[in-house]
């Protein structure tokens, strides 16, 4: 069973441009979760996802961010018009659908660097 | 609100030592609680977690943690470090709701020296 997918794991982008980060949740996980790891601090959460839907992003910033989970294919995070202050690890997490939903796994994430 | 405190952000300490990681957290509700590790450039690899039962949790590398209600920890320790322990420690808590998001703490750098 393979573990949380992200791609890419490094992504550059210079300020104004758009980034893409993709999440493939463990098979059987229906539930996902996106965290944010600024340089030298913890993790914070920013958005929970099931399948088509948004359950919570109340962590999520209110401009330039958004997130989807598609019925087919990866969850989406995606942060426009990008400013330095965005460039870090954007982790990914996943929990099953049934026993052990309290459970979250990652990613090893994508580490975005704002030129 | 549930918030989590590591109290020690960087711990030092020599090869085959034991080691103790500091955790509390506080919550207004029952909560459930992890302790992930972090190598360098790597994600997260849940080490422990408490849910329920038995208030001694243990990993499959040596680490074991104690969840202890009335003062509200979850420290994490091992007996006898290796040079391979060197990483970075979270502890997280999170509420016995579905989709429960995940409270982290500042982490805790371990420094293992020969």
């Amino acid at each position: 069973n393979a573990g949380v997918m992200q791609n890419p794991r490094h992504l550059v982008r210079r300020r104004g441009q758009e980034a893409r980060l993709r999440c493939s949740p463990m098979k059987g996980h229906s539930h996902v979760y996106w965290y944010r790891q600024l340089p030298e601090e913890g993790l914070k959460f920013m958005v929970y996802l099931q399948k088509e839907n948004i359950i919570d992003e109340s962590g999520m910033p209110k401009e330039r961010f958004s997130a989807e989970f598609p019925k087919e294919g990866p969850s989406i995070l995606r942060i426009q018009q990008v400013v330095r202050g965005d460039s870090a690890a954007y982790f990914c997490a996943s929990s099953p659908d049934q026993g052990g939903w309290n459970t979250q796994y990652f990613g090893p994430g994508t580490r975005l660097t704002v030129l | 609100a549930q918030s989590v405190t590591q109290l020690d952000s960087q711990v030092p300490v020599f090869e085959e030592a034991p080691v103790e990681l500091r955790c509390n957290y506080s919550s207004s509700v029952s909560v459930y609680l992890f302790w992930y590790v972090q190598y360098p450039n790597q994600g997260l690899q849940l080490l422990l977690k408490y849910l329920s039962g038995s208030t001694l949790v243990e990993s499959i590398n040596g680490f074991e943690a104690e969840f202890n209600k009335s003062q509200t920890s979850f420290h994490l320790r091992k007996p006898s470090v290796h040079i391979s322990d060197t990483a970075e420690y979270f502890c997280a808590v999170t509420s016995g709701n579905q989709g429960g998001k995940l409270i982290f703490g500042q982490g805790t750098e371990l420094s293992v020296k020969p």
